[in-house]
């Protein structure tokens, strides 16, 4: 399995854009999160989503961020306007159904990084 | 009542040292406890976990107790190398599927 994939790895872009990140889930896991990650404050979980719908989108900052996921491998998380403070590593990841590989193991993708001018 | 705390903030060992960070929780309804490991520029990956029903677990060179009278629990990386120089991240989680309370972190460097 090539694992959690996230496009784009890297993304710039100026102040008042929009900015969608993607995530491909691994194939058969029914969970899926999103995480933003900054220096000032760790890993936080942003939204997470079972069997495609949302459960838990306390973490989301503000009405600026949205986050979807159509079908079981693909979902995006969406910025409009885009601010610096914006600025962090957004990482999805993964899980699997219970009794399948180990209990609660969460699967992260490699990152997006985003730089908002 | 959520939050998970982690010490030290960063911490540097001799190779063949011991490295130790310790965790705490507050919330007990809190059981499942997986330790992350994250290297510079990937994403975060499982190390080892435990459950509360265990006061130990060992997986190679990586020990995690847990202490639950007292809501704690720590790694234990013996014979620590350089390519363990990682940031490691406690987390605590209710129950199966629900997310994750991470730890702020604690950077780890393995001098050779």
């Amino acid at each position: 399995d090539a694992g959690v994939i996230q496009s784009p790895r890297h993304e710039v872009t100026e102040m008042g854009q929009e900015v969608t990140l993607r995530c491909k889930p691994i194939s058969g896991h029914d969970y899926l999160f999103w995480y933003r990650q900054t220096m000032m404050r760790g890993l936080e979980l942003l939204i997470y989503f079972n069997n495609n719908v949302p459960i838990d989108d306390s973490g989301m900052p503000e009405d600026r961020f949205s986050a979807k996921m159509p079908n079981a491998s693909f979902s995006t998380l969406k910025i409009q306007p885009s601010e610096p403070r914006d600025s962090a590593v957004y990482f999805c990841a993964s899980s699997p159904p219970p009794g399948i590989g180990a209990y609660n193991e969460q699967f992260f993708g490699p990152g997006t990084r985003l730089t908002v001018l | 009542q959520q939050q998970v705390k982690q010490s030290p903030q960063s911490l540097i060992v001799q190779k063949g040292g011991i490295s130790i960070i310790n965790c705490a929780y507050e919330n007990t309804a809190f059981d499942y406890f997986p330790w992350y490991q994250q290297f510079p520029g990937k994403g975060p990956a499982l190390l080892i976990a435990i459950r509360p029903d265990v006061s130990e677990k060992k997986e190679g060179r990586f020990t995690i107790s847990f202490n639950k009278s007292a809501k704690q629990f720590s790694l234990h990386i013996m014979d620590s190398q350089p390519g363990d120089s990682a940031t490691y991240f406690c987390a605590a989680s209710r129950s199966y599927g629900q997310n994750f309370v991470f730890g702020p972190g604690t950077r780890l460097s393995v001098l050779p």
